[in-house]
């Protein structure tokens, strides 16, 4: 069974940093690009990254370029995103999902003062 | 960016009857590959999302056969043959033709009468 669980959610002031990870179990990860999407509280769905299976390319929603970085361990078959320069409206639920099939249960971030 | 527009935005529809979303793209969703990268996807209350429909009409395993996805170019359309209570909740489509960025749209929430 696929399974995807984010975790290192939680509250932060604005302009700070969090990260987040995503532990896949069930799949070959390492065959498998990885992406990010976010929802914000009553919102819709916003993608925010993608990392491809071996981790040689990413890419951004224009929101985040530049302030958060994805990336993955295939040994350890976990994604991450780094999330640095927090802003209010990066508050969010936030989905790792597997080629956007698959997704986890999502983890919230809450930029606050 | 290619934009998603869908609608409605909400529906209310009596139990066994049928429902219908549309969801049009501003640009057409051929890849260059020949297939068109056209998803859709379930989100039920206080839920993550689930894939139903990829690639225009191809249903997810374990997606029963009231879901059905059709369209080309840049007009597509997700319909439910008898609505049950399980399917409340918000649908959106996506296209993975374009990226990045990966987009989805507003989302139509689904409702009982």
């Amino acid at each position: 069974e696929v399974q995807l669980v984010e975790s290192g959610g939680g509250l932060v002031q604005p302009g700070g940093s969090l990260r987040l990870s995503c532990a896949a179990s069930g799949f070959t990860f390492s065959t498998y690009w990885m992406h990010w999407v976010r929802q914000a509280p009553g919102k819709g769905l916003v993608w925010v990254s993608h990392i491809n299976s071996d981790g040689s390319s990413t890419s951004y929603a224009d929101s985040v370029k530049g302030r958060f970085t994805i990336s993955r361990d295939n040994a350890k078959n976990t994604v991450y995103l780094q999330m640095n320069s927090l802003r209010v409206e990066d508050t969010a639920v936030y989905y790792c999902t597997r080629s956007i099939d698959c997704w986890g249960q999502g983890t919230l971030v809450t930029v606050s003062s | 960016d290619v934009v998603m527009t869908q609608s409605p935005l909400s529906l209310s529809v009596t139990l066994g009857q049928p429902a219908s979303i549309s969801c049009r793209s501003s640009q057409g969703l051929v890849h260059s590959d020949g297939n068109t990268y056209l998803n859709w996807f379930q989100q039920r209350p206080g839920q993550s999302p689930r894939r139903l429909i990829y690639k225009v009409s191809n249903r997810d395993s374990g997606v029963p056969d009231r879901f059905s996805g059709s369209g080309s170019g840049t007009d597509f359309t997700l319909k439910i043959s008898r609505v049950e209570a399980e399917d409340v909740g918000v649908y959106y489509c996506m296209q993975g033709t374009h990226w990045p960025p990966w987009t989805f749209g507003q989302g139509t929430k689904v409702e009982i009468k």
